[in-house]
C-alpha cells in the first residue's frame, strides 16, 4: 500500500490567485494522478503527472490553468492559477500501478475562492 | 468515452433496511473497485472485483460483478447510519492506466 500526504488539507483563496497543491508518496510509484472533485458531484480526472516530461491533461482541462510538476517517483504539484469561485472544489492526489492494482488516494485539498 | 453510470444518483432509507447501488459501463471493465466517500472526506477502498461472476463481501456489504465484466451492483445489509457517504465505483480505462469514477451515489440512512 502507498501512505499520501497531500498539503493543504483546506486553504481559502482571492480570486486571481493562483495555489500550489502538494502530493508526497511514501514510496516510488509509476503513476501519479490528480482529481477534482466540485461539490456534490463525483471525481473528475484532470492529468496524469508524469515523471520526467510534461503532464497528460483529459479533456476540458489544460496546463496554463492546471500546471502540474512531477520531478521525481515520489512527489508532485499541482498549481491552480487565476482562481476564480468556480474552481473551489476538492482537489485530489492519487497514485496507482495500473490494472488490477488499488488506486490509493490522498486526504484532499478544500479549496475555496472567495 | 468510457464512463460509469451509477444509479440511484441518492438513496435514503431507514436504519435496518437493505439497499442496492449499480454501476453500469458501456464498455467490458478490466477490473472494477468500490470506494465510500464520508462527507467532506477522502475516500475508503471497499473491494475490487476482477473475474466475471465474481463476488466478494465486507461486514455487511456485498458486492458482485456480472458474467461480462460490464456492470456490478453493491449490497447493503441491514444498513445503519454509519453506512451513510458517498459510494463511488471505478475502473481503470481499457486503454491506459488512468482511473476514473462512476458518478456516485449518495445514501442517507435515517436512524
Amino acid at each position: 500500500s502507498a501512505v499520501i500526504s497531500q498539503k493543504p488539507s483546506r486553504d481559502i483563496c482571492q480570486r486571481g490567485t493562483s495555489l500550489t497543491i502538494q502530493c508526497q508518496v511514501d514510496s516510488q510509484v509509476t503513476m501519479m494522478f490528480w482529481y477534482r472533485q466540485q461539490p456534490g458531484q463525483s471525481l473528475t480526472l484532470i492529468a496524469t503527472a508524469n515523471q520526467g516530461s510534461e503532464a497528460t491533461y483529459e479533456s476540458g482541462f489544460v496546463i496554463d490553468k492546471f500546471p502540474i510538476s512531477r520531478p521525481n517517483l515520489t512527489f508532485s504539484t499541482l498549481t491552480v492559477s487565476n482562481m476564480s469561485p468556480e474552481d473551489s472544489s476538492i482537489y485530489l492526489c492519487s497514485v496507482g500501478e495500473g490494472p488490477g492494482a488499488e488506486a490509493f488516494f490522498g486526504q484532499g485539498t478544500r479549496l475555496t475562492v472567495v | 468515452s468510457q464512463e460509469l453510470e451509477q444509479s440511484p444518483q441518492s438513496l435514503i432509507v431507514q436504519e435496518g433496511k437493505n439497499l442496492t447501488i449499480n454501476c453500469t459501463s458501456s464498455k467490458t471493465l478490466y477490473g472494477l473497485y468500490w470506494y465510500k466517500q464520508k462527507y467532506g472526506e477522502g475516500l475508503i477502498f471497499l473491494m475490487m472485483l476482477q473475474k466475471g461472476g465474481e463476488e466478494k463481501s465486507h461486514e455487511k456489504i456485498t458486492a458482485k460483478l456480472d458474467e461480462k465484466k460490464q456492470q456490478s451492483s453493491l449490497h447493503i445489509t441491514a444498513s445503519q447510519p454509519s453506512h451513510a457517504g458517498i459510494y463511488l465505483c471505478g475502473a481503470h480505462r481499457n486503454t491506459g492506466n488512468q482511473f476514473y469514477f462512476g458518478t456516485g451515489t449518495s445514501l442517507t440512512v435515517i436512524p
